[in-house]
C-alpha cells in the first residue's frame, strides 16, 4: 500500500484559498487518491477522489500531476467551519474493498 | 434517509470487561467496516463485514471480533479490555455501487477503559 506524507498542521484565514499537498511516491498504477475531512468527535467525511489530472466538485478541487507522486487538495475561500483534519488516502479500492488506510492527517485551523 | 448510526454514544468500562458496540449502515449499504481511532491519530482499520462474513482484517488481536446480521447491521465485540482500548470506535458503510469508493462513517462510540 502506498504511504502518504502530508503536513501535520496548517493555518489559514477566512476567505483564503487553502492548498494541502500530499506526497505518495510509491503510488501504484491501480491506486486512486481520496481525501476525507474529519471534525472533532465525528466520523470522517468523504470529500473528493481522483486518479489523474484535475477533479472538481462543489466542495473542493483535487490536482494530480502526470507522475501521480503527489496530489493537492484545494479548498476555495475557506470559512471557520472548514477547521478540521484532512486525510489523504491512496489505494486500489477495487482490491482493498472497504479497507481505508489513514495516516496522521493535516490539521487545518482557519482563523477569523 | 438515515445515515450510519452507532450505539451507544459513550461507554465506560473497567479493565478486563467485555463490550459490544453496534452499527446500522446507511440505507441500501451492505458492507460494514470498523475502525479504531486513538486520540490524535487517524482511524485504524479493524475489520470489514460483507454477506455476514469477515472479509478483511487489520492488525488487531483476536480479542476484537464482530458479527453482521441479515439486515446488514453489525456488532463489534472486544473481550478482556485493556486501558489501551480506550478510543473512538467508528463504523463505516459502503453501498452496492462498486464503482463508488465513498464510505460513510457514523459518529462513533467513545469507549473509555478505566
Amino acid at each position: 500500500l502506498a504511504k502518504t506524507t502530508q503536513p501535520i498542521s496548517m493555518d489559514s484565514y477566512e476567505g483564503q484559498e487553502v492548498n494541502i499537498t500530499c506526497s505518495h511516491n510509491n503510488i501504484a498504477t491501480n491506486d486512486y487518491i481520496t481525501w476525507y475531512q474529519q471534525f472533532p468527535s465525528q466520523g470522517p467525511r468523504f470529500i473528493i477522489q481522483g486518479y489523474k489530472t484535475k477533479v472538481t466538485n462543489e466542495v473542493a478541487s483535487l490536482f494530480i500531476p502526470a507522475d501521480r507522486k503527489s496530489s493537492t487538495l484545494s479548498l476555495p475561500r475557506v470559512s471557520l467551519s472548514d477547521t478540521a483534519v484532512y486525510y489523504c488516502l491512496v489505494g486500489d479500492w477495487d482490491n482493498q474493498g472497504g479497507k481505508l488506510i489513514f495516516g496522521q492527517g493535516t490539521e487545518l485551523s482557519v482563523k477569523p | 434517509d438515515a445515515g450510519v448510526t452507532q450505539s451507544p454514544t459513550h461507554l465506560i468500562k473497567t479493565r478486563g470487561q467485555q463490550v459490544t458496540l453496534r452499527c446500522s449502515p446507511k440505507s441500501g449499504h451492505d458492507t460494514v467496516s470498523w475502525y479504531q481511532q486513538a486520540l490524535g491519530q487517524g482511524p485504524q482499520f479493524i475489520f470489514q463485514y460483507y454477506e455476514e462474513e469477515e472479509r478483511q482484517r487489520g492488525n488487531f488481536p483476536d480479542r476484537f471480533s464482530g458479527h453482521q446480521f441479515p439486515n446488514y447491521s453489525s456488532e463489534l465485540n472486544v473481550n478482556a479490555l485493556l486501558l489501551g482500548d480506550s478510543a473512538l470506535y467508528l463504523c463505516a458503510s459502503r453501498g452496492l455501487d462498486r464503482n463508488s469508493y465513498e464510505q460513510y462513517f457514523g459518529p462513533g462510540t467513545r469507549l473509555t477503559v478505566t
